[in-house]
């Protein structure tokens, strides 16, 4: 089976524009969560999308957002970005739950100038 | 609030040697907890993973041990290889349908197997 996949992998914007980051999960796997990683803050959750809803989110502003489609694809939007949102951003897929192994893609690097 | 904590930071032993890595997790709730290896450059991959009703779990040269009690869980490597050098990540994860999909990574460990 194919792997996760990401696009773009890199990205750079400047502050104030939005960006909109890609996943495609593993065929069959309908659990898709997302990821922050930084140097200082390492790995952090964003959110999840299981069936086109959103069941979970971390601890991240109202800027950060997502959406699932019937494929099973996600999209994570970043809106008015900020240097500090700069990072790694990592999705995951999993056939179901949150205690199915997750398989991450290999990220998106984004740098905010 | 949900935290998970992993020592050492960095770590260094002789190929062949054993390492060793150490979390600690708060929400008494986990019941699964996964190790990720992230070689530089490249996405974490799955190493081994272990459920609560569960206290060890060993696959070749890997080894991970649970205590529920005290809320920590371990991972040993054994006979240590340069390419075992990356950096670990051990997580928590709660399950269920309040938390699904929801993992809590520790800070990472380095690992430096010199040859």
């Amino acid at each position: 089976k194919a792997g996760v996949t990401q696009t773009p992998r890199y990205l750079i914007k400047t502050r104030g524009q939005q960006v909109t980051l890609s996943c495609s999960p593993i065929s069959g796997h309908r659990s898709v969560s997302w990821y922050q990683q930084t140097p200082g803050q390492g790995l952090q959750f964003l959110f999840e999308y299981f069936s086109e809803t959103q069941r979970n989110k971390g601890n991240f502003p109202g800027r950060f957002s997502g959406r699932q489609f019937s494929n099973s694809r996600s999209e994570m939007n970043v809106s008015t970005l900020e240097l500090g949102d700069s990072a790694l951003y990592l999705c995951a897929s999993s056939l179901v739950t949150s205690t199915d192994t997750q398989y991450f893609g290999p990220g998106t690097r984004l740098t905010v100038l | 609030g949900e935290n998970v904590e992993q020592h050492p930071s960095t770590l260094s032993v002789q190929e062949g040697d054993s390492a060793v890595i150490k979390c600690t997790y708060s929400d008494s709730a986990s019941n699964y907890f996964p190790w990720y290896k992230q070689e530089l450059g490249k996405r974490p991959q799955l190493i081994i993973d272990i459920r609560s009703n569960v206290g060890e779990k060993k696959d070749q040269r890997i080894a991970v041990t649970l205590n529920k009690t005290a809320k920590h869980f371990s991972l040993h490597i054994t006979e240590t290889q340069p390419e075992d050098s990356a950096v670990y990540f051990c997580a928590a994860s709660r399950g269920g349908s309040s938390n699904t999909g929801k993992l809590i990574f520790g800070q990472g460990t380095t690992l430096q197997v010199k040859p």
